[in-house]
């Protein structure tokens, strides 16, 4: 079945930092890709979205691009703040229709000043 | 208000208690999920539905049972709880035919954390 393997964490940064996560799936047809944010005691909430081949998504400095050649979605922002420390959650959406989003395991980001 | 709540925020329950974790969103989605999240396992998909009175199972159904009478309302039960059952619940909702179309972005509560001692 479709399935998503980001990188362990957790992941420590000082701020200003480039980060990068890894996101690599295995899917059958062409899925969507999202990245999912969960700020400390909050639940999920939806940072970028990529919908087909190529397409680059972006949100608060964050983006990712939908590489169907090497299967992967990987989250990158060019200086992170103390601010976006989370658990980054890669997630794909089977185009068929049939099955719920399939997420990652999460990545732990902390910043530090 | 606005929104998917979840309730109650905090739980502890003992081993064999019956527990129900409520749902209600005010956007009429069509689609609403259960998932855990657990350590190591990141979100694991428990139930969903895709309208009033459909329910489907997800990767882990069993121990859990879930009913949705009403759109807005989708509360998860816990019918004899177990110390395995000890999560953070989500419930989340996403609008039709967003799901069909690829976009299907969900939005998430506020998360139940619950502990079976």
């Amino acid at each position: 079945g479709d399935s998503v393997t980001q990188m362990e964490g957790p992941v420590t940064l000082s701020e200003e930092a480039f980060l990068t996560i890894n996101c690599t799936y295995t899917a059958t047809g062409y899925p969507s890709l999202f990245w999912y944010v969960q700020y400390p005691g909050e639940g999920l909430q939806l940072l970028l979205k990529a919908t087909k081949a190529d397409d680059k998504g972006s949100n608060k400095g964050f983006e990712a691009t939908y590489r169907k050649e090497t299967t992967s979605f990987h989250l990158e922002k060019g200086s992170v703040q103390v601010s976006d420390s989370a658990v980054y959650f890669c997630a794909l959406s089977d185009h068929s229709g049939n099955t719920p989003l399939v997420f990652g395991k999460g990545t732990r980001l902390s910043v530090i000043a | 208000d606005a929104g998917i709540t979840q309730s109650p925020r905090y739980k502890i329950t003992e081993t064999g208690r019956q527990v129900t974790l409520m749902c209600h969103q005010t956007w009429s989605h069509s689609y609403m999920f259960w998932y855990r999240q657990d350590l190591g396992h990141g979100l694991r998909l428990i139930y969903y539905s895709a309208a009033a009175d459909i329910t489907d199972k997800g990767e882990v159904p069993d121990g859990y049972v879930v009913s949705r009478s009403k759109t807005e309302n989708f509360p998860l039960t816990l019918e004899s709880a177990t110390r395995s059952q000890t999560s953070v619940y989500f419930c989340a909702s996403s609008t039709d035919p967003a799901h069909l179309s690829g976009a299907n972005v969900l939005t998430f509560g506020a998360g139940s954390r619950l502990t079976v001692l």
